[in-house]
């Protein structure tokens, strides 16, 4: 069974530092997507970054950059220059890629991240 | 930038009542899912439909939920007989790589 774990259910950041929010998953399968979204008080589910495990290269996406480990599923994110506006409940997702049809996530259960002016 | 929208953003019902919960997904997308976020918790999944049929669905997802694409525009879940424990907040989404969410239902049950 794919499972997603999330160990520091609180992070806080000073605004302009950077931080690091881990995330590992447990799977079988060789070939699957990883995703971090990210979710403000306002409780929408914002995409942040994605990661298909066959590309050995790090995804970024501006401030945001993952650290990818496959041997160890690990699948960390990396917030740089942080800003008030990065504060939120940040999700780590999984999902298989191979599987034909619809392809549900399977979610972390979440890290709040806090950012102090 | 196209987005899926969910309405309405807040539903309060009475314990046994029938609810119903709509979405309109992205116009080209072809997979959709609810997923369900109880207050606190991770986001979980329900239900995923594709080709006009569910493709998967959870153990959450039991006889009391169905799902539809009436009008090949909307999507809907439908609660049959709410329960307390059906309290949450319900998220709509669409495509596949990525799957891009709504702004979700706050679904309150008393």
């Amino acid at each position: 069974a794919q499972t997603v774990t999330q160990s520091q259910p609180e992070m806080s950041v000073q605004e302009a530092e950077t931080v690091t929010l881990s995330c590992t998953y447990d799977t079988s399968e060789s070939d699957y997507y990883l995703f971090w979204y990210k979710q403000p008080p306002s409780r929408q589910m914002i995409l942040v970054i994605r990661q298909e495990a066959y590309k050995q290269q790090n995804a970024t996406e501006n401030r945001f950059s993952v650290n990818f480990q496959k041997a160890a599923k690990s699948f960390s994110l990396k917030i740089s220059d942080s800003q008030l506006g990065d504060a939120a409940m940040y999700f780590c997702a999984y999902r298989i890629s191979y599987q034909t049809g619809a392809n549900n996530l399977f979610f972390g259960t979440g890290t709040r991240l806090t950012v102090i002016p | 930038e196209p987005e899926v929208t969910q309405t309405p953003s807040h539903q309060v019902t009475q314990m046994g009542q029938e609810v119903i919960l709509r979405c309109v997904p992205i116009s080209n997308h072809l997979y959709f899912y609810w997923y369900r976020q109880i207050l606190g918790q991770k986001v979980e999944f329900l239900v995923s439909f594709y080709n006009n049929e569910i493709s998967e669905k959870s153990e959450i997802f039991d006889d009391q939920f169905s799902v539809e694409r009436p009008d090949g525009s909307n999507f809907t879940l439908k609660i049959r007989s709410t329960k307390l424990e059906d309290s949450a907040m319900y998220f709509c989404a669409s495509g596949d790589q990525p799957q891009h969410f709504g702004d979700g239902t706050r679904l309150s049950i008393l």
